[in-house]
């Protein structure tokens, strides 16, 4: 089957602009993740779906970023009056929650630029 | 607080050598699971291995193989005779093992380069 998509594959934007980052889970997979690496650097937790509820948003890092998720399956993860320090890739991942399949399978990213 | 030290950023070795990657993880829980994730250059970030803390036997498949020794927090990675598909970023993570959903807490990463 699929695997996890994301879109755009790039984005580049201005500085001050909105972007909507979009992501399609494996189907069936309850439990979706945003995580956020900068260059060079590990992956940082943003935000997590149970279904559509976000039980964790602790690694939001500002106001500026929020996230919703349709049922269980796509998420928008937007941020506002975008910053250079935004620069990133931003990556979903998706999970069963059933028996031990935790494991969180990846998407390929997308790469934004904030110029 | 949960956190993952990989402590060697990058590491360089000719084809068919053995590489041993180093991960050593610090939480308070008592149920934890640990993760090691490959990054190849395309960027997608593909599952390797997933161990809870219950479980200490070490695993191998193919040419991988790890060692999970809880008592020094460490669950380390080595890679036989490596190939040049080898060349990576490799992350080791560590999540809560309460329930099934549960964030991951990744290390830097160690850039693996396997030369020909």
């Amino acid at each position: 089957g699929a695997g996890v998509s994301q879109s755009p594959s790039n984005k580049v934007t201005e500085k001050g602009k909105d972007v909507e980052l979009r992501c399609d889970p494996i189907s069936g997979h309850t439990a979706l993740y945003w995580y956020r690496q900068r260059l060079g650097q590990g992956l940082e937790f943003l935000i997590y779906f149970q279904g559509n509820s976000a039980p964790d948003k602790s690694g939001l890092p500002s106001d500026r970023f929020s996230a919703e998720r349709t049922g269980e399956s796509v998420s928008t993860l937007t941020i506002q009056r975008t910053q250079q320090e935004d620069s990133a890739v931003y990556l979903c991942a998706s999970s069963w929650t059933m028996g031990q399949e935790y494991e969180q399978y990846f998407g390929p990213g997308t790469r934004l630029t904030v110029t | 607080a949960q956190k993952v030290t990989q402590a060697q950023t990058e590491i360089s070795v000719v084809e068919k050598e053995d590489v041993t990657l180093d991960c050593v993880y610090e939480t308070r829980d008592t149920t934890y699971y640990l993760f090691w994730y490959k990054q190849p250059p395309s960027g997608e970030l593909v599952f390797l291995i997933r161990r809870n803390s219950f479980d200490e036997q070490n695993e191998i498949s193919g040419r991988y193989s790890w060692n999970f020794q809880k008592s020094t927090s460490s669950f380390n990675f080595t890679i036989t005779a490596s190939q040049v598909v080898d060349s990576a970023v490799y992350f080791c993570a560590l999540s809560r093992g309460n329930t099934g959903f549960q964030k991951l807490v990744f290390g830097t990463g160690t850039r693996l380069l396997v030369s020909p």
